[in-house]
């Protein structure tokens, strides 16, 4: 495996249901960034770890959402309650903490709340 | 706070037109400018990485310069094909504090026809 994976790659859910997406990033990179991008629109930024500490989190990520990432590997993200609105897709990134940083994105998980 | 513009929304040329895509972002201070391509439900597959201190980069028939100071990037494709149709964004990462992460502009939705 030589990217970015992520599961499930498309999640179907119902109003006020609690819905959780994994990512397993490049396996030497040691930053990791999630995303949400809806139709249209470029990709906004949520939060982001270097290990497995959570450096910062974007005022987007509402108290209904919470990430992790135990031991700096893979990363899980959590929506309580859902509503409409958190309809998206959620990408995850990882890139090195070195150098440049390129970043290097995952194929999504496409979020449906019905 | 940076914002990431690319204008127009859209564009069709003919099969083998050398075209330009632009990006302009607002606060100059960035480390560096990342062009990626999204195909339709699709994740984000980085295509080239500027560094602020680069004038350009080159991958192929793909050509991306940058002009820190007047806050423009553009991504050159020569001789296009209908396999080049596809969600062109621009990124840019800024230069200070230790979070790397990236404000995205809308996108460009290209079409090639045949």
């Amino acid at each position: 495996d030589t990217g970015v994976s992520q599961n499930p790659r498309h999640k179907i859910t119902k109003r006020g249901q609690n819905v959780t997406f994994r990512c397993d990033p490049i396996s030497e990179h040691n930053r990791l960034y999630w995303y949400r991008q809806t139709l249209g629109q470029g990709p906004e930024f949520l939060t982001y770890f270097q290990n497995e500490a959570q450096l910062e989190k974007s005022r987007l990520l509402s108290d209904r959402f919470s990430a992790e990432r135990p031991k700096g590997s893979f990363s899980t993200l959590e929506i309580q309650r859902t509503e409409q609105g958190d309809s998206a897709m959620y990408l995850c990134a990882s890139s090195l903490g070195l150098g440049v940083g390129e970043q290097f994105f995952g194929p999504g998980t496409r979020l449906t709340v019905l | 706070k940076q914002e990431v513009t690319q204008i127009p929304a859209a564009l069709s040329v003919p099969e083998g037109e050398n075209l330009v895509l632009n990006c302009s972002f607002t606060d100059s201070a960035i480390y560096n400018l990342q062009w990626f391509r999204q195909d339709p439900g699709k994740g984000l597959t980085s295509l080239l990485l500027i560094q602020s201190s680069q004038r350009e980069q080159t991958s192929g028939r793909l050509n991306a310069s940058l002009d820190k100071s007047s806050g423009r990037s553009t991504l050159y494709i020569a001789a296009s094909q209908p396999g080049d149709s596809a969600t062109y964004l621009c990124a840019v990462r800024p230069s200070t504090g230790a979070n790397s992460k990236l404000t995205f502009g809308k996108g460009i939705t290209l079409s090639v026809r045949p």
